[in-house]
């Protein structure tokens, strides 16, 4: 079964820190895995995708097969960074369903 | 061009009674998912149609079902409604696999009490 697990529901940090928002996962087969955010009155939007291997607004993420993991970064935080963040995760070749983990609200301070 | 589209915005039922979602996907797209999302309980994953065939499902009783039509615009509906049943619910729409860029509407809001 997929599952995906972000433990932080709530993250607050600094304008100007680092800041890394925590994904793991659970799937037999061969991954692919998003970042989806919600910013404040705004839709659910695609970040960013593994398979990209892209920089969007600063932040990356990697997967790591072995941890299972796929959490986002960025080195420093701004405060237009604040919103909801969601990892997903569907199955390569298409006829997966993409699960969501339960979302992390960051919050940047100034 | 328009965005995934859904319709009613907002909508209020009594329990036992039921609800129809709609959705229009963007123009291309074949595959329309929809989603609740529950107070705490993230997004929870419902239906996946493509080509008017359901392709997908969440461990959701059967009273929730749906169906695509040949334009793919869908439509959700819930039957026997419990007061559960109250969140928002996203439609979201991708070319042909949910490994495409997903796209998603802002929600038809259902409250029941």
């Amino acid at each position: 079964a997929q599952r995906v697990t972000q433990p932080e529901k709530l993250l607050s940090v600094f304008k100007g820190a680092p800041v890394e928002l925590k994904c793991n996962y659970s799937y037999s087969g061969s991954p692919e895995l998003f970042w989806y955010v919600q910013y404040s009155r705004q839709r659910l939007q695609l970040l960013l995708r593994h398979i990209s291997r892209e920089s969007i607004k600063g932040f990356t993420a990697d997967l790591n097969k072995g941890e299972t993991s796929f959490h986002l970064k960025k080195p420093f935080a701004q405060e237009e960074d604040s919103a909801m963040y969601y990892c997903a995760l569907t199955g390569q070749g298409g006829s997966e369903k993409l699960v969501f983990g339960k979302g992390t609200k960051l919050t940047v301070n100034p | 061009e328009a965005g995934v589209t859904q319709s009613p915005t907002h909508l209020i039922k009594t329990r036992g009674q039921q609800a129809t979602l709609r959705c229009s996907p963007i123009s291309g797209h074949t595959s329309v998912y929809w989603y609740q999302q529950a107070l705490g309980l993230g997004l929870q994953f419902l239906l996946w149609y493509d080509e008017g065939e359901e392709r997908n499902r969440g461990n959701f009783p059967p009273r929730f079902s749906g169906r695509q039509f040949p334009n793919y615009s869908s439509e959700l509906n819930v039957n026997a409604l419990e007061l559960e049943d109250s969140a928002l619910y996203l439609c979201a729409s991708s070319l042909r696999y949910p490994g495409n860029t997903i796209y998603f509407g802002e929600g038809s809001w259902l409250t029941v009490v």
